[in-house]
């Protein structure tokens, strides 16, 4: 079976630095992505892991660990318009990409 | 602005209505997907089409039919469909092979109600 699991919440202050985990079992692994979606908008890409460690990408960073079916997305210098539920998704050994729930992230002042 | 399109943005349709629904991506993309999101849940995959052949159809009811007329196009045709089918409808394209391999381009998405 495939599983993605995340926390539904998280709330975090401006300036702040978050990190929202991921972990997952699924019918093999062809990668981990991580999305951000604005309530009533389409998912945005926000990164691609399929090897272990660290991929930075200005504040946001993800970090994959194949061998514990674990990634997290690190959030820095957190602002307003970063309040939005954060997906976590990977692409199994069919090339099916399956969402987790999604993380809710509240941003206060 | 995002570069998969889709078409209508809202649509309000009765069960006995049949509709289709568009989708239009023109970075050659050859895969492109159906989800099927519902409110404060993660889109579902619903259906893929690679190089234009249906690869995946996770067990949808046939009321959904989806068409891949060319690389293009995707078009999701409903008859019959039910009250529970409401749902914002996304389509996204993607690479199978190579660079980009694997992320999806997401559509605005299609917000439909079955009444």
């Amino acid at each position: 079976g495939q599983n993605i699991d995340q926390p539904t919440e998280m709330t975090a202050t401006e300036g702040a630095i978050v990190q929202i985990n991921c972990t997952y079992q699924t019918s093999g692994f062809n990668g981990l992505f991580w999305y951000q979606q604005h309530a009533g908008e389409a998912p945005t890409f926000l990164s691609y892991n399929v090897l272990d460690g660290l991929e930075e990408k200005g504040r946001f960073s993800s970090f994959l660990s194949r061998s514990k079916g674990y990634s997290y997305l690190l959030l820095k210098e957190l602002q307003m318009k970063d309040s939005a539920s954060y997906l976590c998704a990977v692409m199994n050994r069919d090339d099916k990409i399956i969402f987790g729930k999604g993380t809710r992230l509240h941003i206060l002042p | 602005d995002t570069e998969v399109t889709q078409t209508p943005k809202h649509l309000v349709m009765g069960m006995t209505n049949k509709k289709s629904l568009k989708c239009e991506q023109h970075m050659g993309h050859r895969a492109m997907y159906w989800y099927k999101q519902k409110a404060k849940k993660p889109p579902e995959l619903m259906f893929v089409y690679s190089y234009e052949k249906l690869s995946i159809n996770e067990s949808v009811p046939s009321r959904f039919s989806p068409e891949c007329p060319n690389s293009s196009l995707l078009n999701l045709h409903l008859h019959a469909l039910q009250p529970e089918d409401s749902a914002l409808y996304l389509c996204a394209s993607g690479e199978l092979k190579g660079q980009g391999y694997g992320e999806l381009f997401f559509g605005e998405g299609s917000r439909l109600t079955v009444l």
